[in-house]
């Protein structure tokens, strides 16, 4: 069974700063997909980044980009710039290509963005 | 842009209740997700169905039952509500075309158990 693990509980950052969470999963799969997203406060639940296994190249959006790191199963979200409308719980997914959709989340990383 | 609708946003049910959570989502999406999100734990799968009158089990699904009629629509039943059951609960939808599709979330709903 396919598994997903955020080891931060909780981190914060002065705005304007760079910040990286974590992300690890376990899956015997080759082909996959994995997600980031974003819960801020209002709860909708909002895609940050995308990013399929058999792509090196790692994704990037805006200010949010990916350290993919397949060998290690590691899939890290790097915030650039941070602004205050970054404060949000994070959560790590994962996708079999074949599961209909399903996705399995991680425990989730809580940010909070600092004036 | 996509909109996933969920109709109860807080809701304060008694213990043995029957309660409905309704889904609505306005893009032909054929896969519909229900997720129980808890803190601490993070969201996990309840049901999901990916066609009308079909429906899966997810990883918790003992207490819950659900139902789709039409394609839109989505709609979780707990059939006697317990105060467990007190939780966030999520709604998503996406395509089933194409492998690793995005999943839309609704903005969840707040149920209280009592």
């Amino acid at each position: 069974a396919q598994t997903v693990t955020q080891s931060q509980p909780e981190m914060s950052v002065q705005e304007a700063e760079t910040v990286t969470l974590s992300c690890t999963y376990d899956t015997s799969e080759n082909n996959y997909y994995l997600f980031w997203y974003k819960q801020p406060p209002s709860r909708q639940m909002i895609l940050v980044i995308r990013q399929e296994a058999y792509k090196q190249q790692n994704a990037t959006e805006n200010r949010f980009s990916v350290n993919f790191q397949k060998a290690a199963k590691s899939f890290s979200l790097k915030i650039s710039d941070s602004q205050l409308g970054d404060t949000a719980m994070y959560f790590c997914a994962f996708m079999k290509p074949v599961s209909q959709g399903n996705l399995i989340f991680g425990k989730g990383t809580k940010l909070s963005v600092k004036p | 842009d996509v909109k996933v609708t969920q109709s109860s946003r807080y809701l304060v049910k008694r213990t043995g209740e029957k309660v409905f959570l309704e889904c609505v989502q306005d893009m032909d999406h054929e896969n519909m997700f229900w997720y129980r999100q808890d803190p601490g734990l993070g969201l996990r799968l309840i049901y999901f169905s990916y066609d009308v009158k079909m429906k899966e089990k997810g990883d918790i699904p003992e207490g819950y039952s659900v139902s789709r009629e039409k394609k839109e629509r989505f709609s979780l039943i707990l059939e006697s509500a317990s105060t467990n059951q007190t939780s966030m609960y999520l709604c998503a939808s996406s395509f089933l075309r194409d492998s690793g599709n995005t999943i839309y979330f609704g903005e969840g709903s707040w149920l209280t158990v009592v």
